[in-house]
């Protein structure tokens, strides 16, 4: 079965601090995909990033960077010098054989400026 | 291109009422899902179309749901005799559909269902 786990329910940070958002997947698959969502208070998804079980690069872009490793299952997800404009819920997910994203239950990230 | 479109954007109804909501997709997008989302957790797969066919349905769309999606374009989810349970928010989402496993969905913002 598919399973995405967010253990970090909720984290605050001050402006500028890093914080990395924990992922970790389940899939019996070779093949599946892994993302990371943004959710600000207005409500709507908004894409990040998509990841190939076949890619293992790590991936930087801006302020944003992850880090996929099989070996552990795990796609970290870590924000450099965060800003209060960062604060939002982030959700990890995995689409395998099942061809259905499923989601982790998110991570509400509190930066205080 | 207005990405996707949901309404209304809030619902509020008492418990035994019949509820539907519509979404617009991205217009050249072939495949609309529908997610459910309570408070705390991530969203919850409910069913998706591809183009007007209607190809998988999760448990937990009871018999009291139905979603359609008519000439492959907007859809729309009903919900009957609704419930407390049944308060959330209902997301939708659109894609091209090139790939069923490496998809990028696009969210619209929701509608927010109370059952009062």
């Amino acid at each position: 079965a598919q399973k995405v786990t967010q253990a970090q329910t909720e984290i605050s940070v001050v402006e500028k601090e890093d914080v990395t958002l924990d992922c970790v997947y389940e899939t019996r698959d070779t093949t599946y995909y892994l993302f990371w969502y943004k959710q600000p208070p207005s409500g709507e998804l908004v894409f990040l990033i998509r990841r190939n079980s076949f890619d293992e690069q790590n991936e930087i872009s801006g302020r944003y960077s992850w880090n996929f490793q099989k070996s552990t299952s795990s796609f970290n997800f870590t924000i450099t010098a965060s800003q209060v404009v960062d604060s939002a819920v982030y959700f990890c997910a995995l689409v395998d054989s099942s061809y259905k994203l499923i989601f982790g239950s998110g991570t509400r990230l509190l930066v205080r400026p | 291109d207005t990405g996707v479109s949901q309404n209304p954007r809030h619902k509020i109804t008492k418990r035994g009422q019949n509820v539907t909501f519509r979404c617009d997709p991205i217009s050249e997008h072939n495949r609309l899902y529908w997610y459910r989302q309570t408070l705390g957790q991530g969203p919850e797969f409910l069913t998706y179309f591809q183009n007007e066919a209607q190809l998988e349905k999760s448990r937990l769309l009871s018999d009291r749901f139905s979603a359609e999606r008519p000439k492959g374009s907007f859809s729309t989810l009903e919900i009957q005799r609704t419930e407390q349970g049944d308060s959330a928010m209902y997301l939708c989402a659109s894609s091209s559909g090139d790939s069923a496993t490496n998809e990028k969905l696009f969210f619209g913002s929701g509608t927010q269902l109370s059952v009062l």
